[in-house]
């Protein structure tokens, strides 16, 4: 069983688009986060969740909007799409918001065209 | 803010040898992650160091905090082809409440058979 599960994989689309990315995790964890890799490997959280609550908003254009249906849920929206968001995206989740995540989904290859 | 600087960037090493990685804190760290990348996958969850001297060990890899906390070393052992991969040092970047990982740069390990 994947313990973080992320959707789609790959993601290819046009500036100016609206897409979304999924995940969930079946770990019973309490938190969720999202992390942006760039072209240079550098990883970077972008938001974390903690029971279905915003705790972490890391200066994310207002483009980005997370949501958390549920606290096994966490979902990431992007409006208007740009060239520089082509990145990986990494969902994870940890146990408790005062540890640190210990597991990843595998990412989502976003590239913009 | 914290920031993280692994070294090396990149090494290359022949199966059977010893290597090390170092990551090393602008700040005093007060939990210290370390992770392995694969190409394609998500990040895996090596080991994580929090007393001052503590060193962990899990098959032929090693991590160690040094006693001011404030660099770590992960050394490999008899090195294979299945260590290859992007090795992630990361640490949280306050003391406590919501804490934030913040990562290095990551170490890019190619083991040659």
């Amino acid at each position: 069983d994947t313990a973080v599960s992320q959707t789609p994989k790959y993601l290819v689309t046009q500036m100016g688009n609206d897409k979304s990315i999924k995940c969930e995790q079946n770990l019973g964890h309490d938190t969720m986060y999202w992390y942006k890799q760039d072209s240079k490997k550098f990883l970077k959280i972008m938001f974390s969740y903690n029971n279905k609550e915003l705790i972490i908003n890391e200066t994310v254009p207002n483009r980005f909007s997370p949501k958390s249906p549920d606290k096994a849920h966490l979902n990431l929206h992007i409006n208007s799409l740009e060239l520089g968001d082509s990145a990986v995206y990494f969902c994870a989740s940890s146990h408790r918001v005062a540890e640190q995540p210990q597991h990843f989904g595998d990412g989502t290859r976003l590239s913009i065209l | 803010s914290q920031e993280l600087e692994q070294s090396p960037q990149s090494l290359i090493v022949q199966e059977g040898k010893n290597l090390t990685i170092n990551c090393t804190s602008s700040k005093t760290l007060y939990g210290l992650y370390w992770y392995k990348q694969k190409y394609g996958e998500g990040l895996i969850f090596l080991m994580m160091l929090q007393k001052g001297g503590e060193e962990k060990s899990h098959e032929k890899i090693t991590a160690k905090l040094d006693e001011k906390k404030q660099q770590s070393s992960l050394h490999i052992t008899a090195s294979q082809p299945s260590h290859a991969g992007i090795y992630l040092c990361g640490a949280a970047s306050t003391q406590g409440g919501s804490e934030k990982l913040v990562f290095g740069k990551g170490t890019k390990l190619t083991v040659n058979p």
